[in-house]
């Protein structure tokens, strides 16, 4: 049982160019989140989605993408790479039932130069 | 606004010493709270909820609602309890979860 997988574990762009974080999960979870870490700093949410086809903006949306065509995959795309977009990201998946925690990924850490 | 406050960024102990780690939060109904823990090049996973009223790993945390606080504590520290906690908050049937900043525990031998 593999949970949530992250992919890549280490990407570095250069300013202005794009790519996707990949995320699956194979629990059958409706929610599904995005977050990114800064050095000293919580989590914040950037996007997430409580089912296929259904996605919402979070705290930090800006600069970036989602899709949930699946239940399983919901990937981020950052189309024009910013420096400010240096982070790790950190993608989470949890059932609709009330009280149940949400199992994260392994984390994408991303440098922007 | 919701809000977790975690006021430590570390928190050092000596092995067998009691441990807490502070978490305050600002939500005015009734709260679903976490604590998930970050073990050295694992991925973050969940320590325990506040509705299971469990002990984890000799771990506890009251809900104190009158002090909007959820305190982690454990009355003796081992050095594999070294780790990054976070604090994490959501409304009761929400979809949103908020994290604290986290805490880095380091138990000294």
């Amino acid at each position: 049982n593999a949970g949530v997988t992250q992919t890549p574990k280490f990407r570095i762009l250069k300013i202005g160019q794009s790519m996707t974080l990949q995320c699956t999960q194979d629990m059958n979870h409706n929610y599904m989140y995005w977050y990114r870490q800064d050095p000293g700093m919580g989590l914040k949410l950037i996007y997430y989605s409580v089912g296929a086809g259904i996605t919402d903006k979070g705290e930090v949306p800006n600069g970036y993408n989602v899709s949930r065509s699946t239940t399983e995959d919901f990937p981020l795309r950052l189309e024009l790479a910013a420096p400010s977009q240096t982070s790790v990201y950190f993608c989470a998946s949890r059932t609709d039932l009330s009280n149940q925690p949400q199992h994260f990924g392994d984390g994408t850490r991303l440098s922007i130069l | 606004a919701q809000r977790v406050t975690q006021p430590e960024k570390l928190l050092s102990v000596f092995k067998g010493a009691p441990v807490e780690l502070k978490c305050n939060y600002s939500y005015s109904g009734s709260p679903e709270l976490f604590w998930y823990v970050q073990y050295s090049r694992q991925r973050l996973q969940l320590l325990l909820r506040h509705i299971s009223r469990e002990s984890i790993k000799g771990f506890t945390a009251d809900l104190n609602k009158g002090e909007t606080s959820f305190h982690l504590k454990k009355p003796f520290a081992q050095e594999e309890d070294s780790a990054m906690y976070y604090c994490a908050l959501r409304n009761t049937g929400g979809f949103k979860t908020i994290f604290g900043a986290g805490t880095r525990l380091f138990v000294k031998a």
